[in-house]
């Protein structure tokens, strides 16, 4: 079992909805989570960070935490085109400083 | 702008030949990462540092080394390259967490590198 895993995708959204992404970890040692946004041939930009259970609104986004679930989701409002990406989730241990990552969903906002 | 540049970006060479990346920061951070990316695999980390002569396996270490004489220098070598370790290759960097709540790391561009 992979240490944080999320769906390939793609998932399909139409421009304007939510796109809802998930991504669950195995080691409950993990104090904090990332989410990452890439772009096709280019490096992981940071989209926003939680580490206390509950919602965390960051304009269009807002990542969730449940860490009874161990459980972590995306979601973005009023999806653009623009948003089309591969969105990583990312977990981190104090120890070493570091984060284990997911493989990825590929997101397709379709105009 | 995390202030990291990766070199080189693209590189082509043939098996059994060394290849060393480079990777330099001009913030003084004091973690710096190797990371791999693949498809299907997501990015996987290979070795870190957490301070200047300081550095540690990550998942995938085995045919790679690295070097920290320097703070703002972190450099990936494979002593002896094969195929299956064509790859992008992104350099990261961060600063000791606070508490609980991690410290972001950030990304350079990637490189590029084909075994042939």
């Amino acid at each position: 079992q992979k240490e944080v895993e999320q769906n390939s995708g793609p998932l399909s959204v139409p421009e304007g909805a939510i796109a809802s992404l998930n991504c669950t970890y195995s080691d409950r040692g993990s104090q904090s989570f990332f989410w990452y946004r890439q772009y096709s041939g280019k490096s992981p930009e940071l989209i926003m960070s939680i580490y206390s259970n509950g919602d965390k609104e960051d304009g269009r986004f807002t990542a969730q935490l449940n860490k009874a679930s161990q459980y972590v989701s995306l979601l973005i409002r009023d999806s653009q085109p623009s948003d089309s990406a591969t969105y990583l989730c990312a977990a981190f241990k104090a120890a070493g400083n570091k984060l284990t990552f997911g493989g990825g969903t590929r997101v397709l906002v379709k105009p | 702008d995390a202030g990291i540049t990766q070199s080189p970006r693209h590189k082509v060479t043939e098996t059994g030949t060394p290849v060393t990346l480079r990777c330099h920061q001009t913030e003084n951070h004091r973690y710096m990462y190797w990371y791999r990316q693949d498809p299907g695999h997501g990015l996987r980390l290979i070795h870190y540092s957490y301070g200047v002569k300081d550095t540690d396996k990550g998942e995938v270490s085995d045919g790679y080394s690295v070097s920290r004489s320097k703070t703002e220098d972190f450099l990936l070598t494979l002593e002896s390259a094969t195929s299956s370790q064509t790859s992008v290759y992104f350099c990261a960097i961060s600063d000791p967490g606070s508490g609980s709540s991690g410290n972001t790391i950030y990304f350079g561009e990637g490189s590029w590198l084909t075994v042939v």
